[in-house]
Order: C-alpha cells, then structure tokens, then sequence
C-alpha cells in the first residue's frame, strides 16, 4: 500500500527560525513528489520535485528530493508568522494518477 | 494560467437535504477529476475518481449513493452529498490533472467547499 509520512506532525518555533519538515514515503510507479501549504482554503503549490538531488528554491523556500532514501524536506529560513500553515507533502504514483498526501506537518510562527 | 473553478465556497443545510459541488475546468478538459475530503486538522483523503463519459471509482469505505459523482462534460464534474448528516460536514476539494500540460506541473486544485450540515 503506497504511504507519505510526513514529520514532524506539528511544529511551533520563533520568528526568524529555521525549520526542516521531512518528507517519506513508499509508492509504486513514482512520478513526482509535490508540497503544499494549506491555510485556511485550498493547498496552495510550493514545489514538485522529480528529480533527486537537485534543490528548488523560492524565496526562503527550498526543497530537495532524495530518491535513493525515498524521502524530502522542505527548508523554510527567517520564518514569518505569515508562514503559519499545514504543509503537505504529497506523491504523485504516475502521470494523472490522483495524489496520495501525508497527514501534513502543522507549523506555528510565533512573534 | 489553468484554473480549477469550485463552487460553492461554503454551504450550510440541514439534515436530510442534498447538496451539488460544481466543478470546472476553465482552460484545459478534465477527462479525470479527483475529489478529496478533509477533516478538521487532518490531511486530504481521497474519495473518488470521476472520468467523463463513465462511472466513477470510489475509494474503499465511501458510499456511492451517498457521495454522487457524475462527469458531464470535459469541463464540469459535480458531486452530490445526498440526504446530508453532520456527520458529512467537512471540506471538500476537487482537483485535475491537466493532460495536455508540461511534465513539470502539478495538478489544479479547486478553492473547496466548506459543507455545514445542521
């Protein structure tokens, strides 16, 4: 049965902290491995990763996958209290294939 | 860029009533649209595959006749809570892939719908 784990499930920490949440997970047929924050309404698209060991990066965002260890993180730097959210990390097992998401790690900035 | 339009937003109803989620594709065909559910403080679950012009595929543990899918169109798909409980308050999101898109992107999420049931 494919599986995300995601870790830790919440997080509280300080402005201007950095935070790693990681990523696992065990599918057949991986295409991509995607993150999302989640405040109030819809996820909304951070980064999809396919290749392994390449870093992608948006502002104090970044994120990298690992394909041998089967697993991601997402770095956030200098948080913000605006960077309080669910982050989900989810995979994607082939090309349209619905996407299998992690229970989400819950992160509180405060100020 | 490509849009996954949901609505409504947010309903309340009460018990016993049925409720239509629309969604639509406004700049691509969604030949495939997946609906997921999400309690409070947990994380996305897939409920069912609906694809145009045929039957949807439900997740083990959801209820056809409780959870309607149906795909009219390449660009609308709806899902119907029929005779709705409290127990199906939860927010609800669709979400397709475009298929004519770059390899590189990810799929479209609609905004959700908040459901009440009183």
């Amino acid at each position: 049965e494919d599986k995300v784990v995601q870790s830790p499930l919440s997080l509280v920490v300080h402005e201007g902290d950095t935070v790693t949440l990681n990523c696992s997970y065990e599918v057949t047929n991986f295409r991509s491995l995607l993150w999302y924050k989640q405040e109030k309404k819809a996820p909304t698209f951070l980064f999809m990763l396919t290749s392994s060991g390449i870093e992608k990066k948006s502002g104090r965002l970044s994120s990298i996958l690992d394909k041998k260890e089967l697993s991601s993180i997402l770095n956030i730097t200098a948080t913000q209290t605006g960077d309080s959210a669910i982050y989900l990390c989810a995979v994607e097992p082939n090309s349209g294939y619905a996407l299998n998401f992690g229970k989400g790690t819950s992160l509180l900035v405060t100020p | 860029g490509a849009v996954v339009s949901q609505h409504p937003s947010r309903v309340i109803c009460k018990s016993g009533t049925s409720v239509k989620i629309e969604c639509r594709s406004l700049d691509f065909q969604a030949t495939t649209m997946f609906w997921y559910r999400q309690f409070p403080k947990k994380s996305l679950m897939l409920m069912a595959t609906s694809n145009e012009g045929s039957k949807a595929t439900y997740e083990q543990g959801v209820e056809k006749d409780k959870f309607l899918i149906n795909h009219a169109s390449l660009t609308l798909s709806t899902l119907t809570v029929t005779s709705a409980h409290p127990e199906d308050s939860s927010f609800y999101i669709c979400s397709a892939p475009d298929r004519g898109r770059p390899y590189n992107s990810p799929l479209h999420f609609g905004n959700g719908t908040r459901l009440t049931v009183t």
